[in-house]
């Protein structure tokens, strides 16, 4: 189990270029999430998957587009890079509560995490 | 708003010790609250999970609490060594939602 892989490691954009970080998982999750992490801020959750064609927003959306296309991939694309997308992305998968049924995130594994570097 | 806070300032204690870190929460109703460690340069992992009903959990060293008439989540890691050290995060989980939204985290430093 190769658990929750991310490519790039480390990336450097010129702004108003576009990219997308890569994000695959082995373990069978339908629930995966993408977060970045700023000093200070903590993690904030980007976008979100809770199945292979469903995506939604999470608190900081904006500049970013999701797809889920198979369970094991969620890329991110960032579509026209701005220096306030400097950041750490990490993706994430979860496993389901199989006590309840109903809830979606039990327990996240993430990834190493890519560090964006916007010029 | 949702607000989650842990407390910014690091957490410095010597080893041995009880190191104590709190997850105050408010306008929020969650299903459940979890725990995570993160290293320098590496992802979280998770830790533990604890539910609206349940007041204590217990792993290892690792206990956690659950107040919600408090609105707060207290993690304790009892006779802590100098491993321990890293940042601590909280996350919750809410009814009616399927996002998992995090704080800010506390660094814990355990000196030998």
């Amino acid at each position: 189990n190769a658990g929750v892989t991310q490519t790039p490691k480390f990336q450097v954009l010129k702004t108003g270029q576009s990219m997308t970080l890569q994000c695959a998982q082995d373990m069978n999750h339908e629930y995966m999430s993408w977060y970045r992490q700023d000093p200070g801020m903590g993690l904030r959750l980007i976008h979100y998957s809770v199945g292979a064609g469903i995506t939604d927003q999470g608190e900081v959306p904006n500049g970013y587009n999701v797809s889920r296309s198979t369970t094991e991939d969620f890329p991110l694309r960032l579509l026209s890079a701005a220096p306030s997308q400097t950041s750490v992305y990490f993706c994430a998968s979860s496993t389901e509560d199989g006590a309840t049924g109903r809830l979606r995130i039990y327990e996240q594994y993430f990834g190493p995490g890519t560090r964006l570097t916007v010029t | 708003s949702q607000k989650i806070e842990q407390n910014s300032e690091a957490l410095n204690i010597q080893e041995g010790k009880t190191a104590t870190l709190t997850c105050n929460y408010t306008n929020y109703s969650p299903a459940y609250l979890q725990w995570y460690r993160q290293d320098p340069g590496r992802g979280p992992v998770f830790l533990l999970l604890i539910r609206e009903n349940e007041k204590e959990k217990r792993k290892e060293r690792l206990k956690v609490t659950f107040d919600t008439t408090l609105k707060q989540s207290l993690f304790h890691i009892t006779a802590s060594q100098p491993a321990d050290s890293a940042t601590y995060l909280c996350a919750l989980f809410g009814y009616n939602t399927d996002k998992l939204i995090f704080g800010t985290g506390t660094r814990l430093q355990v000196f030998p």
